[in-house]
């Protein structure tokens, strides 16, 4: 089964740049894979951040971002925030209804 | 605005079956599709499958022997059921719906707010 991977965590300094990616055990991930970027904070349902790759999902701050970059999908967080630190979660579209979650990425904001 | 709202036992013993609704309110679950996503404590998400209000399905293959996935538009629920249960399904489960257009799904844009299932005798 395809596995889904994302660093289990990264930091980045308040005000810095952070990019998370989301690839595939075995293949490229492309925009036929739609991603999906979720962000979930503790005891929380998560929300969507991005989707369909890059587009912004309601209410979502201009500085998160998607994309893909190289092989991989990625999220670029601009100015990172204190209440950024939580976990993030990408989704990929595997065909035939099947979705497959990464292994998320715990965000550190020091 | 939609509201999905998961229900069922809190409490399975192991080789038996969970069973698990989600109530939606404010809106249809006709035309649309929804899906079932587990999260283990401390751990990630792990997507279940879908459901289309007329009743197609599909499931994530290591799962799939196991999981049944249905809709009730008269009630405007749907349900999971997952069976011969074991300790590694314990978690919090999640009811979503997907957002989609011309025929392709391409977020989970409304989600429940999960219920903790665990199994043990």
């Amino acid at each position: 089964q395809t596995v889904v991977t994302q660093e289990p965590s990264l930091s980045v300094s308040p005000g810095g740049t952070v990019t998370l990616t989301c690839g595939l055990s075995s293949g490229s991930v492309s925009t036929s894979h739609h991603p999906n970027w979720y962000q979930q904070t503790p005891g929380q349902a998560p929300r969507t951040l991005i989707y369909n790759t890059e587009t912004r999902s309601s209410g979502v701050p201009d500085r998160f971002s998607g994309s893909i970059l190289g092989n991989k999908a990625a999220l670029t967080v601009t100015g990172a925030q204190a209440d950024d630190e939580c976990d993030y979660y990408c989704l990929l579209d595997m065909g035939s209804g099947i979705w497959v979650f990464g292994g998320g990425t715990k965000l550190t904001v020091l | 605005q939609v509201q999905l709202q998961e229900s069922g036992p809190g409490l399975v013993k192991p080789s038996e079956t969970l069973s698990l609704t989600c109530t939606v309110s404010g809106g249809s679950i006709s035309g649309h599709f929804w899906s079932w996503i587990r999260q283990p404590p401390g751990k990630g998400l792990e997507y279940i499958g879908y459901i289309y209000s007329s009743g197609s399905t599909n499931s994530n293959p290591s799962l799939k022997s196991r999981v049944t996935i249905s809709a009730d538009t008269s009630k405007n629920q749907f349900s999971l059921k997952l069976s011969s249960v074991t300790a590694a399904d314990t978690a919090v489960y999640y009811c979503a719906r997907w957002h989609c257009s011309a025929g392709t799904c391409y977020h989970l844009d409304f989600w429940g707010q999960g219920t903790l299932v665990t199994v043990s005798s």
